[in-house]
């Protein structure tokens, strides 16, 4: 069955940077999509982009542009987010998903399977 | 960015009920919308896309229906199971939005 597991839980200071990272396994992790999306605590669901794991290519929310890194290591099958200048308000469960679709055609947003998420906070 | 109004954000039904949730996008996205389940603790799951149609492997119970700017998901007989909130997504334009959510229990 098709897997996404995610990094343990961290906790940061305000201004510094997190990086979480996303392991695929029992699929060409190459061949699809890898989207990003967070939830801050009792709140709903905030798509951050998506990184294409075969060229590297991505693509952000004007929200996170300049903060956002995604990056991906296709020798051990993993996608990686990083956010600099953390503040209090990006405590969050960071989650990687998977596009539905091919990287042969644009994203096709539906994202499945989810990994298990990530919860950073950002604490002084 | 297009906003996503769903409708109640909260509900109470008893087993065996039909539900209905609503989900009102701020300008036309077609048929460009899923619903997520995401019980307590856990991720969301993919229950509908294209607005009506079911992902593979989730019970016929669950549908959904609409086009343009309003939607409907429907449980049509209630299991405990059920219990999660859901949202819906549009992918009609960037950003991906999401709606603020239904939390839905067992009354």
């Amino acid at each position: 069955q098709v897997q996404l597991v995610q990094s343990g839980a961290e906790v940061k200071k305000p201004g510094a940077s997190v990086k979480v990272s996303c392991k695929a396994s029992l699929y060409t992790f190459t061949a699809y999509y890898i989207h990003w999306v967070r939830q801050a605590p009792g709140q709903g669901l905030e798509w951050m982009g998506w990184i294409n794991p075969n060229s590297g290519g991505t693509y952000f929310a004007q929200t996170f542009r300049g903060r956002v890194t995604m990056t991906r290591d296709t020798s051990i099958n993993t996608a990686y987010m990083q956010l600099s200048s953390l503040r209090s308000d990006d405590t969050a469960v960071y989650y990687c998903a998977r596009d539905k679709g091919s990287v042969a055609n644009p994203p096709s947003f539906w994202f499945d399977p989810w990994g298990q998420g990530t919860l950073v906070t950002v604490s002084s | 960015d297009i906003q996503m109004t769903q409708s109640p954000s909260s509900l109470s039904a008893s087993v065996g009920d039909r539900v209905t949730i609503t989900c009102q996008a701020s300008q036309d996205i077609s048929d460009f919308l899923n619903w997520y389940q995401q019980k307590p603790g856990k991720a969301p799951k993919l229950l509908i896309y294209d607005a009506s149609n079911l992902e593979t492997g989730v019970p016929s119970r669950f549908s959904g229906s609409g086009s343009g700017t309003d939607f409907t998901f429907t449980i049509s007989r209630l299991q405990p199971e059920d219990i999660a909130t859901y949202y819906c997504q549009q992918y009609d334009n960037l950003p991906i939005t999401f709606g603020q959510g239904t939390r839905l229990d067992i009354k």
